[in-house]
């Protein structure tokens, strides 16, 4: 069984510019969460999609959104870009919400913002 | 709200000594709490997890027990080895919301 997959693993952008960053979940697995893991301040939550809504959001600007695909794909968008928005930004995906199985990380996305 | 509080590391053992992290949360109810473990370069893996109280999570040699009393997940292992080197997160869920981690603590196994 294919496990979380995030894309790019990589990305450089310059300050100003809008990054996209994918996530494809377990199959099966409805819910899709995105954290951010900045140097030094562990995972901080930024989204949470499910059954294609968006269900939660961490306190993070609105430039950063993103939605959920009918196949439970997702996709973060951090537009505006600022250098503090360099980190690793992970993916992780569950069964469903409230079942307390935890979630599948995958790798994630390093963004560094130049 | 939900939080947790972890030890402040880093730590550093040699091979074979007692590992013990500590984590304490705070959250109203009885949250599902977990420990997560990210190797070098990787994500995060679900190490083990207690859903309520006196619960003993374990997994690979390493325990914790869900008190509720102190509030508290203490990650535990008897003797650590070099491969055991990693960053290890405590983490809490309380109903449909998102887990909530803590900082994490680095851990080092030298020979």
């Amino acid at each position: 069984e294919a496990g979380v997959t995030q894309s790019p693993t990589h990305l450089i952008k310059t300050r100003g510019q809008q990054a996209t960053l994918r996530c494809s979940p377990i199959s099966g697995h409805t819910s899709v969460y995105w954290y951010q893991q900045a140097l030094g301040l562990g995972l901080q939550f930024l989204l949470w999609y499910d059954e294609g809504e968006e269900r939660n959001r961490g306190n993070f600007p609105p430039r950063f959104s993103g939605r959920q695909f009918p196949n439970y794909s997702s996709e973060l968008n951090v537009n505006a870009l600022e250098l503090e928005d360099s980190a690793l930004y992970l993916c992780a995906s569950s069964l469903a919400p409230g079942l307390n199985y935890g979630y599948t990380f995958g790798s994630g996305t390093r963004l560094t913002v130049v | 709200g939900n939080s947790v509080t972890q030890m402040e590391g880093p730590v550093t053992l040699s091979e074979e000594a007692f590992l013990t992290i500590n984590c304490t949360y705070t959250a109203t109810g009885y949250p599902s709490l977990f420990w997560y473990v990210q190797y070098p370069g990787e994500g995060l893996q679900l190490l083990l997890k207690a859903t309520k109280a006196d619960d003993k999570g374990s997994n690979k040699g390493f325990e914790a027990t869900y008190r509720k009393e102190t509030t508290s997940f203490h990650l535990e292992k008897g003797s650590v080895q070099v491969s055991d080197s990693a960053v290890y997160f405590c983490a809490l869920s309380r109903g449909n919301t998102p887990l909530v981690f803590g900082k994490g603590t680095r851990l080092s196994v030298i020979a």
